[in-house]
C-alpha cells in the first residue's frame, strides 16, 4: 500500500526557515517524481515544486522560486522541502504527492497524497 | 505562467442532477489536464487525467472532455458522496491548479 507521511510543520516567524519531510513507502520511490502542493486556510490548491526520481529535473512555482529548495534521498525513501525567507502568505497545509506515471521529467497528475502538514508563518 | 480559471466557483445541486464544471486555460495545454475531488479536511483525490481518462476505481458517472484551452468535468447523476470541491490541474508547462468549484446541496 502506498503511503506518504509528511512531518516538520509548525509555527515560524516571518523571515524564518523550516524543513518539511515526507516519508514514502509501498512503492519504488526512486523511479517516481514527487511534488509538494500547498493549500492556504480556506483557499485552493497551489502546486509548489516537483523533483524527478534521479533529482535531475526540478521545477518550482514562481511564488517560491529562490526561497524554497526541494530534494530527495532515495536511499531513505524521503522527500524534503527546505523553506527559507518565509512570508505570511506561505501559511498553508503542505502536501507531499506522487506523480501518476513513472520516470517523468516534468509535473504530471498526482495519484497519491499524504495527509499534509501545517505550516503557520506568524509573528 | 499558465492560469487556470474554473467556473462556477460554487454550484448548488440536488441528488440526481447532471452537473458540469468548466476549466479554461490561459493558453493551449493540449490535453494535459487533470481533475481532482477534495472533501473537507482530506487530501485531494485524482479523478481524471489526460482530460478524459478516468483514474482506477472512479465511478463512470464522472466524465471529462475538452482540449486546447477549454475543458469540462461532468457528473451525470450527482450522488450524495459527490458533494465536494473539484479542482482542475494543468501540467503542460510546470503545473497550475484552478481555483476550485464547490458543489453543495441545493
Amino acid at each position: 500500500e502506498v503511503q506518504l507521511v509528511e512531518s516538520g510543520g509548525g509555527l515560524v516567524q516571518p523571515g524564518g526557515s523550516l524543513r518539511l519531510s515526507c516519508a514514502a513507502s509501498g512503492f519504488t520511490f526512486s523511479i517516481y517524481s514527487m511534488n509538494w502542493v500547498r493549500q492556504g486556510p480556506g483557499q485552493g490548491l497551489e502546486w509548489v515544486s516537483s523533483i524527478s526520481g534521479s533529482s535531475t529535473f526540478i521545477h518550482y512555482a514562481d511564488s517560491v522560486k529562490g526561497r524554497f529548495t526541494i530534494s530527495r534521498d532515495n536511499a531513505k525513501n524521503a522527500l524534503f522541502l527546505q523553506m527559507n525567507s518565509l512570508r505570511d502568505e506561505d501559511t498553508a497545509v503542505y502536501y507531499c504527492a506522487r506523480d501518476r506515471v513513472k520516470d517523468t521529467t516534468s509535473p504530471d497528475p498526482l495519484d497519491y497524497w499524504g495527509q499534509g502538514t501545517l505550516v503557520t508563518v506568524s509573528s | 505562467d499558465i492560469q487556470m480559471t474554473q467556473s462556477p466557483s460554487t454550484l448548488s445541486a440536488s441528488v440526481g442532477d447532471r452537473v458540469t464544471i468548466t476549466c479554461r486555460a490561459s493558453q493551449s495545454i493540449s490535453r494535459w489536464l487533470a481533475w481532482y475531488q477534495q472533501k473537507p479536511g482530506k487530501a485531494p483525490k485524482l479523478l481524471i487525467y489526460k482530460a478524459s481518462t478516468l483514474d482506477d476505481g472512479v465511478p463512470s458517472r464522472f466524465s471529462g472532455s475538452g482540449s486546447g484551452t477549454e475543458f469540462t468535468l461532468t457528473i451525470s447523476s450527482l450522488q450524495p458522496d459527490d458533494f465536494a470541491t473539484y479542482y482542475c490541474q494543468q501540467h503542460s508547462i510546470d503545473s497550475t491548479f484552478g481555483g476550485g468549484t464547490k458543489v453543495e446541496i441545493k
